[in-house]
């Protein structure tokens, strides 16, 4: 069975320090993968996805980047955090033939 | 790109009373529309899908939801809800190209 792995679960970050969040997916190949940021009263904002390796679609201007290196890896990064990307940010996945989104446990972002 | 409205943003309703949560979407072509829930403490997970037929489609724990296309609309209802209904409801849409867009969501809190 498919499963998918994000980590870490919370993490308190100062102003303007670097950001890896990290999304592995097993179970499944070549799988359509996205970031989306979950704030109060926002609903699930989709920030990245991306259909393959190093294939990767940006939906709003902001602070942040991802990346595919692996079929199976998908980074969120930022190089200055801000205040304003505190939040919950989930990796999801979906595969061809299978349109629903499966999601991971979430990362708390503090931004300090 | 395509977008999703749930009008509802908080609703408080009675244990056996029925629910109903809006959803529009915002797209001219094929769909596929969702409902996720994310309990308490809990990830998102699925509740119910329409890819094709009958626009009727039934989910877990007695939800269902209808598709109506000419009003760009996939309503959520419960005929009764319980206190273990309160959560938060996403709607989504996914117009076939790996773009899963969510609604902002519908805080349900159902007293006992």
């Amino acid at each position: 069975s498919q499963t998918i792995h994000q980590w870490p679960a919370t993490l308190v970050q100062p102003v303007g320090s670097p950001l890896s969040l990290e999304c592995t997916v097993e179970g499944t190949s070549n799988p359509n993968l996205y970031w989306y940021r979950q704030a109060a009263g926002r609903g699930l904002q989709l920030l990245f996805y991306s259909v393959g390796i190093g294939q990767i679609s940006s939906e709003v201007p902001q602070n942040l980047s991802a990346s595919r290196p692996q079929d199976r890896q998908f980074i969120l990064s930022s190089k200055k955090l801000l205040l304003s990307d505190s939040g919950f940010y989930l990796c999801a996945w979906s595969g061809i033939g299978v349109t629903e989104a499966f999601f991971g446990q979430g990362t708390r972002l503090t931004v300090v | 790109a395509q977008s999703v409205s749930q009008h509802n943003h908080h609703v408080i309703l009675s244990e056996a009373a029925s629910l109903e949560l809006g959803c529009n979407y915002s797209y001219g072509g094929t769909v596929n529309l969702f409902w996720y829930v994310q309990y308490p403490g809990q990830h998102l997970q699925l509740l119910l899908k329409y890819f094709s037929g009958d626009p009727l489609v039934k989910g877990i724990k007695g939800f269902e939801a209808e598709f109506i296309k000419s009003k760009f609309s996939f309503n959520l209802r419960k005929p009764s809800v319980q206190w273990s209904d309160t959560a938060e409801y996403f709607c989504a849409v996914n117009a076939g190209n790996n773009d899963m867009r969510f609604g902002a969501g519908t805080r349900l809190t159902v007293k006992p």
